[in-house]
């Protein structure tokens, strides 16, 4: 069946750091790839997508690309802000199947710091 | 414009009781989902509703968990005989059309259930 790992946190940086969250999935076919954010006391919200090999999702300084060979789907930001303080879940969906359900990872709590 | 609502925020309960849990999907929206996050399972697929069917019941953890969809829009889960195991928070998604594997999901703020 499908599945996504996510590293592990929580990850703990300083304003301005470098971040990256390692994702890796297990699918058949050729899933669509999403990473959700949540913020302390909100609801998920989805943070970027990529439907395609080699597709490059970006928002809010955030960005993913879509590895296929790899199968990879790893969250950089260049620059953090105590704002991005949040549980991050990356999250494939299989287009062949009924639906469009969602298999998450586990999630990784970033805390930054000012 | 209004997003997915759910209701009630949180809920405690004491084990063997019933409870229902709404879903208020976006207008317009036909494809529905239920999911749950808890501390030991992560976030899990319960139902996906289309319409006021469910072609993919396939993450309802027992016979106890049953869910309805009415008008296409609002949706009822209901666990029944409670168990301290069904603890967790209980979130609501809906999206456009549900096809494709590209349809953006959008999710309520969840509903807390507590089972004592």
């Amino acid at each position: 069946g499908n599945s996504v790992t996510q590293m592990e946190g929580p990850v703990t940086l300083s304003e301005e750091a470098f971040l990256t969250i390692n994702c890796t999935y297990t699918a058949t076919g050729y899933p669509s790839l999403f990473w959700y954010v949540q913020y302390p006391g909100e609801g998920l919200q989805l943070l970027l997508k990529a439907t395609k090999a080699d597709d490059k999702g970006s928002n809010k300084g955030f960005e993913a690309t879509y590895r296929k060979e790899t199968t990879s789907f790893h969250l950089e930001k260049g620059s953090v802000q105590v704002s991005d303080s949040a549980v991050y879940f990356c999250a494939l969906s299989d287009p062949t199947a009924a639906g469009n359900k969602l298999t998450f990872g586990g999630g990784t709590r970033v805390l930054v710091k000012p | 414009g209004a997003g997915v609502s759910q209701s009630p925020s949180n809920k405690v309960t004491e084990k063997g009781k019933d409870v229902e849990l709404r879903c208020d999907p976006i207008s317009g929206h036909t494809a529905l989902y239920w999911y749950r996050q808890s501390l030991g399972q992560g976030l899990e697929f319960l139902i996906y509703f289309q319409g006021n069917s469910a072609p993919d019941k396939s993450g309802l953890p027992s016979d106890r968990f049953s869910a309805e969809r009415t008008g296409g829009s609002v949706s009822t889960l209901t666990i029944q005989r409670t168990q301290q195991e069904d603890s967790a928070v209980y979130l609501c998604a809906s999206s456009l059309s549900g096809g494709g594997g590209t349809d953006t999901q959008y999710f309520g703020p969840g509903t807390r259930l507590t089972v004592l």
